[in-house]
This record gives C-alpha cells, structure tokens and sequence, in this order.
C-alpha cells in the first residue's frame, strides 16, 4: 500500500522569494505521483505529475518538482512565488490501482 | 467543456438526517470516484466506478454510506443517517478510459456539516 506524508502543514513565504513544498512517499511498487493545488473555493487542478523518465518534471504556473527514488521524495518547488500562489497544495501518490493516496495538505501563504 | 459539477455545494444537516450528494462527471468519462477530506486530514479514497459498475469501494466507511451511477453518467452519494463525523468536504473526480497514468479531474466539492 501507498503513503504520502507533507512535512510542512503551512508555509508562509514573501512574493518573490523560492518555496519548497515537501513530500515523501512510501510504496513497495512503482509509483505515479502527482501535486494538486485547490484554490480558494474551487476543485483540485493538476499542477504536474510524475510517471516516468525524466525525474524532474515542469507543471503549469513556473512549478516544478523532483522525483528522488533513494529519498522516496517528490518535492514541489518554484524559484519566484506570487500572491496568487496562494492556495492549498497535495501531494498524491498512486499505484497499480486506481486510489489515489493523498498526504495531508499544505497551506501555501504569500505575503506582500 | 464543462469540468467535473458537484451539487450541492454546501448542506448543513442534524445527526440522523439523510443527505444525497450528487456528482456530474465530465461527459465520456468511464471513470468516477468519490473522495472525502475530513477536517484538516488528508483526501480519502471513497470508492471508484466504472461506467456503472463499481470497481473498488474499499474506501467506504461504513454500510450508512451507498453510491451509485445508474446508467453510468451522473453519480450519487447518500449518507442515511448521518452521523457528527461525516461533516467534511466530498470530492467526486472523473478520468477517461485507460490506465492510473490518467490525471484525475476533480470537481469543486461539497461541504457536508452534520450538527
């Protein structure tokens, strides 16, 4: 069975400045992974996923992460956040089946 | 194309009432699920339908909680009767014919309060 666990429940950080979003897994198979981001009072939209091949996968809105099978982490970055980056962010794992495990959740705030 | 729609987008109920979510998917989706987020916790797997049958619902808390997806399109989530720690947000997500690799759509959610 999958597990994901975000480190992190909130992250405050100024506009402009790097985040990281942290997310381990764990799973005795092959894994997909996936990050979510749910803004204020609508659904949860892709932002990137990870199936195979390259480790480092681009997202939509200047997002990123790394797929790092020897630290079973699939960290979610971005070099200049803005105001509107504000949102909820999850880390999703799934396997060979179709439920997706979901870690906790992250509140990503920017500030002025 | 119209996303994923989940009706109502709040209901607050007291302990014993029934409530009926309802879920449209995008349109030619075989694959529906249900998800629930209880306060603060992380996205729970509910169950998971193909076309109209159901594929795996080992996610279900409990008998007080029966989904269906007559005739495959829409589905329903009703919870008879409701207890205090059914309160959360319920997630509905469709995906196209195919394997896991598929993203997930989701749908804004409903936010059930049981008082």
């Amino acid at each position: 069975a999958q597990s994901v666990t975000q480190l992190d429940s909130q992250v405050p950080v100024f506009e402009e400045a790097p985040v990281e979003l942290r997310c381990n897994y764990s799973s005795s198979v092959s894994v997909y992974l996936f990050w979510y981001v749910q803004y204020p009072n609508q659904g949860l939209q892709l932002l990137l996923k990870y199936l195979s091949g390259s480790t480092l996968v681009k997202g939509i809105n200047g997002f990123e992460a790394e797929f790092n099978k020897s630290q079973t982490s699939f960290h979610l970055r971005k070099p200049s956040v803005h105001i509107s980056d504000t949102a909820e962010y999850f880390c999703a794992v799934s396997g060979f089946s179709h439920d997706m495990r979901f870690g906790a959740g992250t509140r990503l705030t920017v500030k002025p | 194309e119209a996303g994923v729609t989940q009706f109502p987008s709040h209901s607050v109920i007291e302990k014993g009432q029934t409530v009926t979510l309802r879920c449209d998917p995008i349109s030619g989706h075989d694959n529906l699920y249900w998800y629930r987020r209880v306060m603060g916790k992380e996205i729970k797997f509910l169950l998971h339908f193909v076309k109209e049958s159901k594929q795996d619902e080992s996610g279900m808390p409990n008998n007080r909680f029966l989904a269906e997806r007559t005739g495959g399109t829409y589905s329903t989530l009703k919870v008879q009767p409701a207890e205090l720690e059914d309160s959360g947000v319920y997630f509905c997500a469709s995906s196209p014919t195919g394997g896991v690799r598929n993203e997930q759509f989701f749908g804004p959610g409903t936010r059930l309060t049981v008082l």
